[in-house]
């Protein structure tokens, strides 16, 4: 079944530590996104990629760091530069060009003890 | 800039009932999407449905339709025949430019 994966669900770090959130999907979409998701605030843009080798900053890129070597990943590296990362990261995808809906991943709960 | 405006951070219905959810917007581009999407308990975002701005019939799946005025910029969901399965939170969602614009969400109440 096509989809989107992310791992781990639940992921448990100390403060000043970088963490990686895995990304995967075989949807065959070009686009990918990254969101986080805090109670009351709805869903902001981290991170978007259209294409393989390309990617550009959403509304909240400070303290994160991505990567788009292929097609199919692309993970989000959360790093100790980030004043509150405790949160909720949602992965998703799109097909371009007409990008008509988003599909998204199951989430990866991130608290920073 | 683009926005998505939902005023109302949490409505109740009682199970068979209908109940209608709001959504305001704004953006300068001519051609974009409008999207409901919702999120049960498991966190899992599930889309709804879809309007296309360029069409003025209405979307429909099932039970849920909008109601789209492209001129008041609003885009409320309606939902017939409420069910325990539609407690979630629901996102309003607009697709610009390669860029979604999600609204704070309303939480919806199903009572039994």
């Amino acid at each position: 079944d096509g989809g989107i994966t992310q791992s781990p669900k639940y992921l448990f770090r100390k403060e000043g530590q970088n963490v990686t959130l895995s990304c995967e999907q075989n949807l065959n979409h070009d686009a990918m996104y990254w969101y986080r998701q805090d109670p009351g605030q709805g869903l902001r843009l981290i991170y978007y990629s259209q294409i393989v080798n390309d990617f550009q900053k959403g509304d909240i890129a400070e303290g994160y760091s991505v990567s788009r070597e292929k097609k199919e990943s692309f993970p989000l590296t959360v790093t100790s530069a980030q004043k509150n990362p405790t949160a909720f990261y949602l992965c998703a995808s799109s097909q371009r060009p007409s990008y008509n809906e988003q599909f998204f991943g199951p989430g990866t709960r991130l608290t920073v003890l | 800039a683009q926005t998505v405006t939902q005023s109302q951070p949490e409505m109740s219905v009682q199970e068979a009932e209908t109940v209608t959810l709001s959504c305001t917007y704004d953006t300068s581009e001519s051609d974009y999407y409008l999207f409901w999407y919702k999120q049960p308990p498991s966190r899992q975002m599930i889309l709804v449905i879809r309007q296309e701005a360029y069409k003025q019939q209405n979307a429909t799946e099932n039970r849920f339709s909008v109601n789209f005025q492209k001129a008041a910029k609003s885009f409320s969901l309606k939902i017939s025949d409420s069910q325990l399965g539609d407690a979630a939170m629901y996102f309003c969602a607009l697709r610009g430019a390669y860029k979604y614009i999600f609204g704070t969400g309303t939480r919806l109440k199903v009572l039994a």
